[in-house]
């Protein structure tokens, strides 16, 4: 499978605990986006790169999440101190920047914090 | 504020009858607009965009500035549509961060 792949797919945790989640975009894409969906609701934004550099962050983006990606390859996101709202699926998506540009979801990470 | 709206969270048509789902957007600036599906037990995936102006699987849509809509229409729904659809806005500023709608869960009846 050369799509976008996530892991874990499924992540319970206790409250308080850290969490980090990975994700392997499309080898040659330079975009890496990660998105946050509720049940019930759509994806919302939370922040995303471009090669290694992170670009932009929702304000949803609390000071306990943070995102990386240190070569500009995979990326992770980690979660401190989680809380039952955090739990959620977290998706990831990349893309080739262009004119044209098409984002690629994976699968997602379900996150259930108890 | 960017904001999506999808008015219909669930919709039902039988097979054969024609299917549109209904997107309003808000955004001040110039916006591309997109439709996403999302069969069961896949990924999110990118059905049409509204720069394309394709017939992607029979459905269309057409971006209608005036009315801030983007609904997806298909004359003869199939079985085959019954999926998660979700409209999107792209707030253009060199990057396409995706505002999603909250998704209408589409059944077709056989």
């Amino acid at each position: 499978d050369t799509g976008v792949s996530q892991n874990p797919r499924h992540k319970i945790t206790k409250r308080g605990q850290n969490v980090t989640f990975r994700c392997d975009p499309i080898s040659e894409h330079n975009r890496l986006y990660w998105y946050r969906q509720t049940l019930g609701q759509g994806p919302e934004f939370l922040t995303y790169f471009q090669n290694e550099a992170q670009l932009e962050k929702s304000r949803l983006l609390s000071d306990r999440f943070s995102a990386e990606r240190p070569k500009g390859s995979f990326s992770t996101l980690e979660i401190q101190r989680t809380e039952q709202g955090d739990s959620a699926m977290y998706l990831c998506a990349s893309s080739l920047a262009s004119g044209r540009e098409e984002q690629y979801f994976g699968p997602g990470t379900r996150l259930t914090v108890t | 504020a960017q904001r999506v709206t999808q008015p219909e969270k669930l919709l039902s048509v039988f097979k054969g009858a024609p299917v549109e789902l209904k997107c309003n957007y808000s955004y001040s600036g110039s916006p591309e607009l997109f439709w996403y599906v999302q069969y069961s037990r896949q990924r999110l995936q990118l059905l049409l965009r509204h720069i394309s102006r394709e017939s992607i699987k029979g459905f269309t849509a057409d971006l209608n500035k005036g009315e801030t809509s983007f609904h997806l229409k298909k004359p003869f729904a199939q079985e085959e549509d019954s999926a998660m659809y979700y409209c999107a806005l792209s707030i253009i500023q060199g990057a396409q961060k995706l505002v999603f709608g909250q998704g209408t869960r589409l059944t077709i009846n056989p």
